[in-house]
């Protein structure tokens, strides 16, 4: 299988942990995107990387978010201290991006977490 | 700045039925418009595309065309099977931004 793939599936946590979402992306995608997906809404926009470089963070919903993508290849998406509120499903895309052009983002098959 | 407006659901069709799902947008510049569908237990997979205006993407039997002057994206198709039921999402990417701009989802169920 050579798609977006993302671990795990599933998360339940207590309030208060730290949790960490891992994303692989299909190889040859230099862009990497974080999205959050709350119960009937669509994908929300966090953050990406084009290769290592982080880009675009304005987008992450508090301090308590960050991600990594330290080799250009595989990113960590995470949370510190959750909170109920971050209960949602957390997607991952990547694409190929070069000379200002941008191919389709394929998505991850998500991670849901759920905090009680 | 972006946004898009989508038909809200959920929308329940007998088979053969036809579909439209409406979608509206707002975008600095000229974006490119897809829908996404995500079947049940599955990830988000594009459906299809349109990167300038008047551009018509198809797939599966489905058709959408970029309409500049109404800044729609309506999705349609002729005769809807079982095995379209999905949640449908209109999104846009404005060369800008680089990310996805998504309306809330459109669930559908088509019934034998």
């Amino acid at each position: 299988d050579t798609g977006v793939s993302q671990d795990p599936r599933h998360k339940i946590t207590k309030r208060g942990q730290n949790v960490t979402f891992r994303c692989d992306p299909i190889s040859e995608h230099n862009r990497l995107y974080w999205y959050r997906q709350t119960l009937g809404q669509g994908p929300e926009f966090l953050t990406y990387f084009q290769n290592e470089a982080q880009l675009e963070k304005s987008r992450l919903l508090s301090d308590r978010f960050s991600a990594e993508r330290p080799k250009g290849s595989f990113s960590t998406l995470e949370i510190q201290r959750t909170e109920q509120g971050d209960s949602a499903m957390y997607l991952c895309a990547s694409s190929f991006w070069r000379d200002g052009y941008q191919e389709t983002q394929y998505f991850g098959p998500g991670t849901r977490l759920l905090v009680l | 700045g972006n946004s898009v407006t989508q038909m809200e659901g959920p929308v329940t069709l007998s088979e053969e039925a036809f579909l439209t799902i409406n979608c509206t947008y707002t975008a600095t510049g000229y974006p490119s418009l897809f829908w996404y569908v995500q079947y049940p237990g599955e990830g988000l997979q594009l459906l299809l595309k349109a990167t300038k205006a008047d551009d018509k993407g198809s797939n599966k039997g489905f058709e959408a065309t970029y309409r500049k002057e109404t800044t729609s994206f309506h999705l349609e198709k002729g005769s809807v099977q079982v095995s379209d039921s999905a949640v449908y999402f209109c999104a846009l990417s404005d060369a800008g931004a680089n990310n996805l701009f998504f309306g809330t989802g459109t669930r559908l169920t088509v019934i034998p």
